[in-house]
């Protein structure tokens, strides 16, 4: 089954920084790469999402990039605020939605904005 | 709409006690899951649904049953409750076919401990 690889596990960087959080995934059918991000005490929600076709996607201060061949992806937080701070989960999928197998999750990278 | 509802939302069960989380969604997907999260372990998908009268296993699904008589409930059942059981429990659902936003929408949580 697929694995998904995510680092770091935590990262802390100043308000206004940028921040940068990597996945790698093993099953090369894969085509489907969500963030969701986790408040404390909250549920995941998902921030943004890329499918195999596109290289790239932005939304505001948020990016994702995919690297077919290396079987990579990487979430960018630009400018970051202090509400950006929680957990952030990269997952990847054959379907959209998880179809038959549900997402595959990363473990999870504990983001921290400091003032 | 509510979206995707849980109960209970804390638990403590004894060893060997047996329970039922309560899931329920009115968006009318078809496609409903069950995860787990442990501390420093991301989401592992223990049982999934394609539609009312059909489920599988996911990942994890020993010491756990569902069943989906409709296409709005889909409760998860821990038989006879082992401290490895301890943890945080999401129910979650999104609308396919294919081609969809692909997103997954979470409940709350319901936390369970098993002393």
């Amino acid at each position: 089954g697929e694995n998904v690889e995510q680092h770091p596990s935590t990262l802390s960087v100043q308000e206004g920084d940028s921040a940068v959080i990597k996945c790698t995934y093993s099953d090369s059918a894969s085509n489907y790469f969500p963030w969701y991000k986790q408040e404390l005490g909250k549920r995941p929600q998902l921030i943004i999402d890329i499918r195999s076709n596109v290289g790239e996607k932005k939304d505001q201060r948020i990016a994702v990039t995919l690297n077919k061949t290396a079987k990579h992806f990487s979430l960018h937080i630009t400018e970051t605020q202090p509400e950006d701070s929680a957990v952030y989960f990269c997952a990847a999928s054959m379907r959209a939605g998880g179809g038959a197998d549900g997402l595959t999750f990363g473990k999870g990278t504990h983001l921290i904005i400091q003032p | 709409n509510a979206g995707v509802t849980q109960t209970p939302k804390f638990r403590i069960l004894k060893i060997g006690q047996s329970m039922t989380l309560q899931c329920t969604q009115d968006m009318n997907h078809n496609y409903m899951y069950w995860y787990r999260q442990d501390p420093g372990m991301g989401l592992k998908l223990i049982y999934y649904s394609v539609g009312a009268g059909i489920t599988d296993k996911g990942e994890v699904p020993n010491g756990y049953n569902v069943s989906r008589s409709t296409t709005e409930d889909f409760p998860l059942r821990l038989e006879l409750a082992a401290p490895s059981q301890t943890s945080v429990y999401f129910c979650a659902s999104s609308y396919l076919p294919w081609g969809s936003t692909g997103e997954l929408f979470f409940g709350e949580g319901s936390r369970l401990t098993v002393l």
